[in-house]
Order: structure tokens, then C-alpha cells, then sequence
């Protein structure tokens, strides 16, 4: 069965950069996309951006543009997501999760558990 | 950026219809879909492209989509259905949008 499993909780100092890893099983990591969303303590989801399991290619958030990088290891099925600069704001549980394409759109079927990253002083 | 509207919340009496709306420009040109987000758990879909129900939800979820507006029904509403619920889309430069979020009570 398809399964995500993210990284540990972390905790950062404000500055600091964050690496949160997704590590897929029971499905061909390069058929499909992985997306990384996140959620803020008593907040909505926000989606964050995507990489293709295929090549790498990625598509950011606006707002996220120019802070966060997302890479994948095809080695070992294994997708990154690095957000530098943090302040306060980046608290927040992050979610890595998988895109199924349907016709001519897509939606996520499967998702991580979450890795809550802190960052605090 | 394109944004997705939903209302903060909804109560409904067990054995009601739940409607969720989720209102955008443009909206009937794409397709929606919905997640359902228990306390402390992932996300998980429960509509896909407008009206899908992927294998696992119950009959009782059902999606619609006219005009600027999707809406996700809940016939029969179970204690169990109690959850935050998210709309989601794509924009033109494939960036995905969720919406706000409604907190549907069951009481």
C-alpha cells in the first residue's frame, strides 16, 4: 500500500533553515508528483509547491519563492523540502503529499503524517 | 492570486444535509476538490474533480460544482462527519489554492 513517511519534529532558532524529508513506499515514486503543504497551529492548509518524481522539476508558491527548495532522491524514493530564513510564522505542521492525475487535473490521495517544525527563540 | 472563499462554519443536527460552499472566480472552470481534516490527523479527500468519490468514502458525501461555486453535500449526517473541511483547485499557472476551511459541528 502507498505510505509517506515524514521526518521528525524539529525545532529552529528565527534565521534558521529547516529540511523535511517524505519517504514513499508501495507505489513508482517517478510516475507521480509530490506536493508539500503546510498548516499553521489553529490555520488553514497552504500549499507550498510540487516536484515531479520523474525529472525534479518544481513549481513554488509565489510566496515562497526565493526561501524554499524542494529536491528528491530517486535512489531511495525520497523528496526534500528545505525552507530557509525562518521566523516565527514557519511554525507549523508540514505535510508532504502525493498528486493523482485525473483527466486533465489532479488531487492528492495520499498524504504524510507531518512533521511539526517550531521555530523559537 | 486566486483565492478560494468558504464559510468559518456550519452545525448541523445529526441526520440533516450538510452544505459546504466554496466560492472563486472563475471557479466553474476548474475542477474542486475537497478534504476533510480531523483534529490532530492528515487530510484526506473526500471529492475529487468536481463530483468523484474515491473508493472508501461513503455514499453519503457527494460534490457539485455551477457557476462560481462548488458545494460539498453531506446527506445524513453522522457524529462521525464532525471535522474541518478544505476546497481545493488549481490556478492557471498550476499552483494549487485551498480554501479556508469550514468547521462543520454535529450537534
Amino acid at each position: 500500500q502507498v505510505n509517506l513517511v515524514q521526518s521528525g519534529p524539529e525545532v529552529k532558532r528565527p534565521g534558521a533553515s529547516v529540511k523535511v524529508s517524505c519517504r514513499a513506499s508501495g507505489y513508482s515514486f517517478p510516475i507521480f508528483g509530490l506536493n508539500w503543504v503546510r498548516q499553521a497551529p489553529g490555520q488553514g492548509l497552504e500549499w507550498m509547491g510540487w516536484i515531479s518524481g520523474y525529472n525534479g522539476n518544481t513549481n513554488y508558491a509565489q510566496k515562497f519563492q526565493g526561501r524554499v527548495t524542494m529536491t528528491t532522491d530517486t535512489s531511495t524514493s525520497t523528496a526534500y523540502m528545505e525552507l530557509r530564513s525562518l521566523t516565527s510564522d514557519d511554525t507549523a505542521v508540514y505535510y508532504c503529499s502525493r498528486t493523482k492525475y485525473y483527466e486533465s487535473s489532479g488531487y492528492f490521495d495520499y498524504w504524510g503524517q507531518g512533521t511539526l517544525v517550531t521555530v523559537s527563540s | 492570486s486566486y483565492e478560494l472563499t468558504q464559510s468559518p462554519s456550519l452545525s448541523v443536527s445529526p441526520g440533516q444535509t450538510a452544505r459546504i460552499t466554496c466560492s472563486g472566480g472563475n471557479l466553474g472552470n476548474k475542477y474542486v476538490c475537497w478534504y476533510q481534516q480531523k483534529p490532530g490527523q492528515s487530510p484526506v479527500v473526500v471529492i475529487y474533480h468536481d463530483t468523484q468519490r474515491p473508493s472508501g468514502i461513503p455514499e453519503r458525501f457527494s460534490g457539485s460544482s455551477s457557476g462560481n461555486t462548488a458545494t460539498l453535500t453531506i446527506s445524513g449526517t453522522q457524529a462521525m462527519d464532525e471535522a474541518d473541511y478544505y476546497c481545493q483547485a488549481w490556478d492557471s499557472s498550476s499552483a494549487s489554492v485551498f480554501g479556508g476551511g469550514t468547521k462543520l459541528t454535529v450537534l
